[in-house]
């Protein structure tokens, strides 16, 4: 199992739709967890931390099942502009600091 | 700087030859990641420089491949007799706080 699975899509949504992607991760005691968005030939740039309590970010909630060893990124009222691709975060518990990243899952919205 | 600068921008180098990437991380921050990204691929880890720690290695996929730290400031990532497989963008981030890419280096091997 990889460390960090996600879903390559594309979710193809039209304007104004909602989209849900999860992300699971095989590292129980991984103890950080981000979303990053890259655009288009473009770096990775930060979207969101993920809580455990869960956390929101205007039409964007991020959501943490430590239980079922998922995170998910929820998109409200998607836009044009959120077309992209959403990547999964994760760093382990116990020294290593160092990011694992989701091969990413690919959004399309369209008009 | 205010962001994480990488050079040069795109590289096209004739397999065999040696290359030689620059990362300028922003100042301050004393972790440094090297990330390699294929055409359609994830981020894979490369290596990790921690302050004045001894780096992890781990991700560098052969000893073609290694990275210099001088400090908590530039770091230089050199691949030897490069393949055809090396061509990728390979990424630079710093951080504490929240970990900021450079906008990568487009390395193409022909």
């Amino acid at each position: 199992r990889k460390e960090v699975e996600q879903d390559p899509g594309p979710f193809n949504v039209p304007e104004g739709a909602t989209v849900a992607f999860n992300c699971t991760y095989s590292n129980s005691a991984s103890q950080s967890f981000f979303w990053y968005r890259q655009d288009c030939r473009k770096e990775p740039k930060l979207l969101m931390s993920v809580y455990s309590s869960g956390n929101e970010d205007g039409r964007f909630t991020a959501q943490l099942n430590r239980a079922s060893q998922y995170i998910s990124l929820l998109i409200r009222d998607s836009k044009l502009s959120d077309s992209a691709t959403y990547l999964c975060v994760v760093i382990p518990s116990g020294g290593s600091y160092i990011p694992t990243f989701g091969r990413g899952t690919s959004l399309i919205v369209h008009p | 700087g205010a962001g994480v600068s990488q050079s040069p921008s795109n590289k096209v180098t004739e397999k065999g030859k040696d290359v030689e990437l620059r990362c300028d991380p922003i100042s301050g921050h004393t972790a440094l990641y090297w990330y390699r990204q294929r055409l359609g691929q994830g981020l894979e880890f490369l290596i990790y420089f921690q302050g004045n720690s001894a780096p992890d290695k781990s991700g560098l996929p052969s000893d073609r491949f290694s990275a210099e730290r001088t400090g908590e400031s530039v770091s230089t990532l050199t691949i030897q007799r490069t393949q055809q497989e090396d061509s990728a963008v390979y990424l630079c981030a710093s951080s504490p706080g929240r970990r900021t890419f450079g906008s990568g280096t487009r390395l193409t091997v022909v």
